[in-house]
């Protein structure tokens, strides 16, 4: 089941915040964040383990509740350069290493 | 260090002919994969595979055949191509962690 990413899109003026969700139905092992530009392949940000362990860039954050299936990805003082279209990706138990995308959320930052 | 390359970076085939992809990876990865990306659709595994010799489908594998010829080689084959199979297809490559994505091969298929 494909997760589900709210909003679908957001425009932005630089230095505002902005939090990308990502929901799922099903228990998840992981949540990978990507972030495409258009025309270019996505860009691995970060990744979130099952029990808590974080890996990523240090200006984007994010968050994992593996209770309610979610993470959150949160962009702080936000520069144009994070425009594009973030994609989260996640992982179930079982099928670990294969990851199922939502569909996409696209982030426009205006001067 | 090249990352992940894919051959060719565009085609234009004729429904019911056939093609294969081509991706490397020089980061010595174990885990290789091949998506398709189709508008408002985000990014579909149709294949992957977790080591050298095996391979497993993925969400969409219908009509496309892989080969993980050796660690760093990885291809996708459509054997009769159809206007549906129309694409953006991305090659990527993980080891523990994100996965690194191939700058893609824009597919029409007319």
């Amino acid at each position: 089941q494909q997760p589900v990413q709210s909003p679908q899109a957001v425009i932005l003026r630089e230095g505002e915040d902005a939090v990308i969700n990502c929901s799922s139905s099903k228990a998840l092992y992981s949540v990978h964040w990507y972030r495409q530009k258009h025309g270019e392949a996505p860009v691995f940000l970060m990744i979130l383990l099952k029990g808590g362990e974080q890996k990523g860039h240090e200006k984007i954050s994010a968050s994992f509740n593996e209770k309610k299936q979610q993470s959150s990805l949160y962009l702080t003082a936000s520069q144009l350069s994070y425009s594009g279209t973030y994609f989260c990706g996640t992982e179930t138990p079982g099928n670990t290493g294969k990851l199922i995308f939502g569909q996409g959320t696209t982030l426009q930052v205006k001067p | 260090n090249a990352g992940v390359t894919q051959t060719p970076k565009f085609q234009v085939l004729k429904t019911g002919q056939s093609m294969t992809l081509q991706c490397a990876q020089d980061m010595n990865h174990n885990s290789m994969y091949w998506y398709r990306q189709d508008p408002g659709m985000g990014l579909r595994l149709i294949y992957y595979s977790a080591s050298e010799g095996t391979t497993d489908k993925g969400e969409v594998p219908n009509g496309y055949n892989v080969s993980r010829l050796n660690k760093r080689e990885f291809s996708l084959r459509l054997e009769s191509a159809a206007p549906s199979q129309t694409s953006v297809y991305f090659c990527a490559s993980s080891e523990i962690g994100g996965e690194y994505f191939g700058p893609g091969t824009r597919l029409t298929v007319t």
